[in-house]
């Protein structure tokens, strides 16, 4: 079955530092999505990406789908404390509506 | 906003019980997801169903059952429940119509003594 490889599994940063992570998969999907989990609660979603190429912001985080269709990348710039959490890429492939879910990036940031 | 809610945040159970787990979803979505969620493993899927009685197993479905009598409603049950089936439970609800996005719910985070 399909496989990503979310890394790294974890960061500590501190306080104002940019932020970079990445998924990669062994199968073309049509869809990326970048979830945060916070601590005891449910995954929220960030951003949601469409199109081979396509790079999409919101606020402080950027996300790219890659040419490939392979990969996408999440970056977080001048990171604040709760930007701590659980990052998860997700992705899918065809009309198949299951998403396949990397195993999350723990990020920390220290103030 | 979609709006997905589940019954209990945390439940403690002793081993052996019947344990019902409750998802409703307000966006009027056709397929619903249950997710267990443990440390180093991520989320993986215990079954999903795209539409009212209509369910697929997941890749962990081993102990679980599901019940979907209306579309905005998925349950999860586990018929005897087990200390291995502590864990955090998630539901997802999304549309049939790409680009498939999910939505999650708060978790439920369950613990079998």
């Amino acid at each position: 079955g399909q496989q990503l490889n979310q890394s790294p599994q974890s960061m500590f940063i501190q306080e104002g530092e940019d932020v970079s992570m990445n998924c990669t998969s062994s199968s073309i999907f049509n869809t990326w999505l970048w979830y945060k989990q916070d601590p005891g609660e449910g995954p929220v979603l960030l951003i949601a990406l469409y199109k081979a190429g396509e790079l999409t912001s919101n606020g402080r985080l950027t996300a790219q789908f890659g040419i490939t269709r392979k990969d996408s990348f999440l970056n977080i710039s001048a990171s604040i404390p709760s930007d701590v959490g659980i990052y998860f890429c997700a992705g899918s492939g065809g009309s198949n509506y299951k998403l396949t879910f990397g195993k999350g990036t723990l990020l920390t940031v220290n103030p | 906003d979609v709006k997905v809610t589940q019954s209990s945040r945390y439940l403690v159970k002793r081993t052996g019980e019947k344990v019902f787990l409750e998802c409703v979803q307000d966006m009027d979505h056709e397929n619903m997801f249950w997710y267990r969620q443990d440390p180093g493993l991520g989320l993986r899927l215990i079954y999903f169903s795209y539409d009212v009685k209509m369910k697929e197993k997941g890749d962990i479905p081993e102990g679980y059952s599901v019940s979907r009598e209306k579309k905005e409603r998925f349950s999860l049950i586990l018929e005897s429940a087990s200390t291995n089936q502590t864990s955090m439970y998630l539901c997802a609800s999304s549309s049939t119509v790409f680009p498939y996005e999910q939505y999650f719910g708060p978790g439920t985070r369950l613990t079998v003594t």
